[in-house]
């Protein structure tokens, strides 16, 4: 079975602090995305990547950007957290072009 | 990218059959119906696909209308495991991915 992880479940930051959230998939999959989540708005897109060190905008991509150094990894950085950051931030990968889309278990941020 | 519009919330006794309907009027011909679905707490699990033939897998069922303008999931014998929210998405096949979810709908399994 696709299994993706996310490296916490649950993360408290202060405004202003630089974050990291990272995502491991272990098909091999190519593609790779992260989403945020938030009540009423339901999921969105920040960025994804076809590729290894390649990038995309997604919907929502101001105030974050990512690294995909391995296929296998893709993180997202929070440069200055603020709290408009606090969410549900779900990551998830895709090795066929027919969007079947493996998601991690999700990582709760909140930022104070 | 076609919209889709689900009913906000459903009900369905345990042991039934839980026939969730999407409407999607703009789809064009070359899009495909995906659900997928996300129990409280957990990332969004996808379901099926399909293009305009009917079809089955191990979770569900997909009818797509012959004029492919909406389609209904149907969960042959829901348990209370299925309470979820469910999404309709239509989208190209090979967009590389890139996936919009609407608000979906809330379906509560009852014993």
């Amino acid at each position: 079975d696709v299994k993706v992880t996310q490296s916490s479940r649950y993360l408290v930051k202060r405004t202003g602090e630089k974050v990291f959230l990272e995502c491991v998939q272990d098909m091999d999959h190519e593609n790779m995305f992260w989403y945020r989540q938030d009540p009423g708005l339901g999921l969105r897109l920040i960025y994804f990547s076809y590729d290894v060190k390649m990038k995309e905008k997604g919907d929502i991509p101001e105030g974050y950007s990512v690294s995909r150094e391995k296929k296998e990894r893709f993180s997202l950085i929070l440069e200055s957290a603020s709290t408009n950051q606090t969410s549900m931030y779900l990551c998830a990968s895709s090795g066929s072009l027919h969007n079947e889309q493996f998601f991690g278990p999700g990582t709760r941020l909140t930022v104070l | 990218d076609a919209k889709t519009t689900q009913p906000t919330s459903m009900d369905c006794a345990e042991g039934r059959a839980a026939n969730l309907p999407c409407n999607h009027s703009t789809i064009s011909g070359n899009e495909y119906v995906y659900w997928y679905r996300q129990i409280h707490s957990q990332g969004p699990q996808y379901i099926i696909h399909g293009l305009k033939n009917n079809e089955t897998n191990e979770m569900a069922s997909l009818i797509i209308t012959e004029d492919r303008k909406s389609s209904t999931l149907i969960l042959p014998h829901a348990t209370l495991r299925d309470t979820a929210v469910y999404y309709c998405i239509v989208n190209l096949y090979n967009q590389g991915g890139k996936l919009i979810f609407g608000q979906g709908t809330e379906l509560s399994v009852k014993p």
